[in-house]
């Protein structure tokens, strides 16, 4: 069974500039999570998608970050315009159902520099 | 709101020592789960265990156990006989009303 994929892997960008994430979730799975992780610290939840409808969008600063579900399935992470702090790794995951009993499954992350 | 706190920060150890990783929650939620998480150099976080709110059972699956207490709301992890290969940042993380969240991570060094 294919894992959860992410391009790019690496992205370097200068501050103002404007980036896109994509993530493939494994087939089948209904929910599609999407964490931004800085350098020592845990990931933390920026938008979680049931199917093709937001579920928890509280920690996604709206101002500059979208995010959008394609058909349930695909999903793309926008920043526009893009500041230092955003230099992080961002993780997508998935996860089979709806609850809160079934474990996400990680893509590989996309390392994001802001210069 | 939910949280989840990892006290230790890094914890470095000697070949086939066991490493005991600590993991406090807070939930109002009374039917939650709660997982480790593994996240090697290469980055990408690994599934490693799961327990649901309603079963303090512990148990061990090969060189990992868990020992979760309800009373003090700690879910803790342990590696048996740690190899180098277990060196890499561990997450705790707590599932409950839809959302999942992790603790800052705790660092394992496994020195040969």
């Amino acid at each position: 069974e294919a894992g959860v994929a992410q391009s790019p892997r690496y992205k370097i960008i200068e501050k103002r500039q404007s980036v896109a994430f994509w993530c493939n979730p494994i087939s089948g799975h209904a929910t599609l999570y999407w964490y931004q992780q800085i350098l020592g610290q845990g990931p933390k939840l920026l938008i979680q998608f049931q199917n093709n409808g937001v579920v928890d969008d509280s920690q996604l600063p709206k101002d500059r970050f979208s995010a959008e579900r394609l058909k349930g399935v695909d999903s793309t992470l926008k920043i526009q315009p893009a500041k230092l702090e955003d230099s992080a790794v961002y993780l997508c995951a998935s996860s089979l159902g709806a609850g809160s009993f079934t474990e996400a499954f990680f893509g590989q992350g996309t390392r994001l520099t802001v210069v | 709101a939910q949280k989840v706190t990892q006290a230790q920060t890094e914890i470095s150890v000697v070949e086939k020592e066991d490493v005991t990783l600590d993991c406090v929650y807070e939930t109002r939620d009374t039917t939650y789960y709660l997982f480790w998480y593994k996240q090697p150099p290469s980055g990408e976080l690994v599934f490693l265990i799961r327990r649901n709110s309603f079963d303090e059972q512990n148990e061990i699956s090969g060189r990992y156990s868990w020992n979760f207490q309800k009373s003090t709301s700690s879910f803790n992890f342990t590696i048996t006989a740690s190899q180098v290969v277990d060196s890499a940042v561990y997450f705790c993380a707590l599932s409950a009303d839809y959302k999942l969240s992790f603790g800052a991570g705790t660092t394992v060094t496994v020195r040969a």
